[in-house]
């Protein structure tokens, strides 16, 4: 079955620091997608990445950058030089196909509060 | 691109009156709808999966008589929660799967905060 650990309920750092968000999970699938999203104060959840687990490359967009280690079925995140902005709670999630639809299982989520 | 809007945005309402939310792919089609709801502090718990054109495909322990879902068109997907109750007071999300090589990704609308007094 699929699972999501996001084993940090919650963290808080001073701004510009950088921080990481992990993920483990776990799948019996051979080939898979992983996910992450945002979810700021205002609720709306927002994509950020989906991640093939063909690809083992680090992915950077900007300030963030994920690292996907499959042999340690991993796939964390990192806020680089954080901002107030960046606080919001943080999803991992890794589809699950059933009855001819991918649903999401998401992790507890990392809630990452960025102080000034 | 890939933008999923939610309607209304919240809403409070009297025990026994039922209260519908409106869900939106506004500038793609979705097959598939997905229903969530989501506790304070908590992660978002799967409530159904809606494919339009067919019944709703619901979670278990998630009452299909209470939580009705209706997929008319590719673009709307709508829950009606009858007969609400105090304890389904909660943050309703929607998500739309857009298709894409090899997997679909699920965009999610803003949410709908019910309050049933």
């Amino acid at each position: 079955a699929q699972k999501v650990t996001q084993a940090q309920t919650e963290i808080s750092v001073v701004e510009k620091e950088d921080v990481t968000l992990d993920c483990v999970y776990e799948t019996r699938d051979t080939t898979y997608y992983l996910f992450w999203y945002k979810q700021p104060p205002s609720g709306e959840l927002v994509f950020l990445i989906r991640r093939n687990s063909f690809d083992e490359q680090n992915e950077i967009s900007g300030r963030y950058s994920w690292n996907f280690q499959k042999s340690t079925s991993s796939f964390n995140f990192t806020i680089t030089a954080s901002q107030v902005v960046d606080s919001a709670v943080y999803f991992c999630a890794l589809p699950l196909l059933r009855q001819g639809a991918q649903k999401l299982v998401f992790g507890q989520g990392t809630r990452l509060t960025i102080n000034p | 691109g890939a933008v999923v809007s939610q309607h209304p945005s919240w809403v409070i309402c009297k025990s026994g009156t039922s209260v519908k939310i409106e869900c939106r792919s506004l500038d793609f089609q979705a097959t598939t709808m997905f229903w969530y709801r989501q506790f304070p502090k908590q992660s978002l718990m799967l409530m159904a999966t809606s494919n339009e054109g067919s019944k709703a495909t619901y979670e278990q322990g998630v009452e299909k008589d209470k939580f009705l879902i209706n997929h008319a068109s590719l673009t709307l997907s709508t829950l009606t929660v009858t007969s609400a109750h105090p304890e389904d007071s909660s943050f309703y999300i929607c998500s739309a799967a857009l298709a894409g090589a090899g997997g679909d990704t699920q965009y999610f609308g803003p949410g709908t905060r019910l309050t049933v007094l």
